[in-house]
């Protein structure tokens, strides 16, 4: 079973608008680590955030912002007013205690494409 | 300070040939792994190591070999390759944070054909 679910598979956006990729995450532990990964048509991958699972603030970041919700198990990625350069795939990822020492668990993505 | 490095960038392979995919870090990291990535699913791990001498097997581990002589580096191995190891490799390395959990540097990654 997956532990980290990314549903969307693919979203395109008219620039300006507000798009949030959802993510879901398993685990049986109650310290983890939630990471969002960007990564642009060059292929490198870009670190955005890293949560703990005893922080549920959600955190904003200029255009970017993340909403935390354990009674879910999700942990959700808005990208407010898009822009062509945001266009790339977003990968979010887990490590747990249960996981291999620092292993981390990665969904299969989300490609996401803004228009210009 | 380099961070991760790996190399090649680009590599056609033909089926059955064999070849090293480098990867040092310069940070010290004790933890290092390496992910291969496909599309549509993600990036999933091959092999890690917890340090040098120290090596196991992560989620798709045929085909692939490692060592670990060294804190700085983790080549990968592909004793004979089979065009299902067309992928683009990402090499990773990882330190404990103050506070809890870890923190990741990932190399730029391999584009590996195999025809």
């Amino acid at each position: 079973a997956q532990k980290v679910t990314q549903a969307q598979t693919e979203i395109s956006v008219v620039e300006k608008e507000d798009v949030t990729l959802d993510c879901v995450y398993e685990t049986r532990d109650t310290t983890y680590y939630l990471f969002w990964y960007k990564q642009p048509p060059s292929g490198e991958l870009v670190f955005l955030i890293r949560r703990n699972s005893f922080d549920e603030q959600n955190e904003i970041s200029g255009r970017y912002s993340w909403n935390f919700q354990k009674s879910t198990s999700s942990f959700n990625f808005t990208i407010t007013a898009s822009q062509v350069v945001d266009s790339a795939v977003y990968f979010c990822a887990l490590n747990d205690r249960g996981s291999t020492l620092g292993r981390l668990y990665f969904g299969r993505g989300t490609q996401l494409t803004v228009w210009p | 300070n380099a961070g991760v490095t790996q190399t090649p960038k680009f590599q056609v392979l033909k089926t059955g040939q064999s070849m090293t995919l480098q990867c040092a870090q310069d940070m010290n990291h004790e933890y290092m792994s390496w992910y291969r990535q496909d599309p549509g699913m993600g990036l999933r791990l091959i092999h890690y190591s917890v340090g040098a001498g120290i090596t196991d097997q992560g989620e798709v581990p045929n085909g692939y070999n490692v060592s670990r002589s060294t804190t700085e580096d983790f080549p990968l191995r592909l004793l004979s390759a089979a065009p299902s190891q067309t992928s683009v490799y990402f090499c990773a390395s990882s330190f404990t944070q103050t506070g809890g959990g870890y923190g990741y540097t990932f190399g730029s990654g391999t584009r590996l054909t195999v025809v």
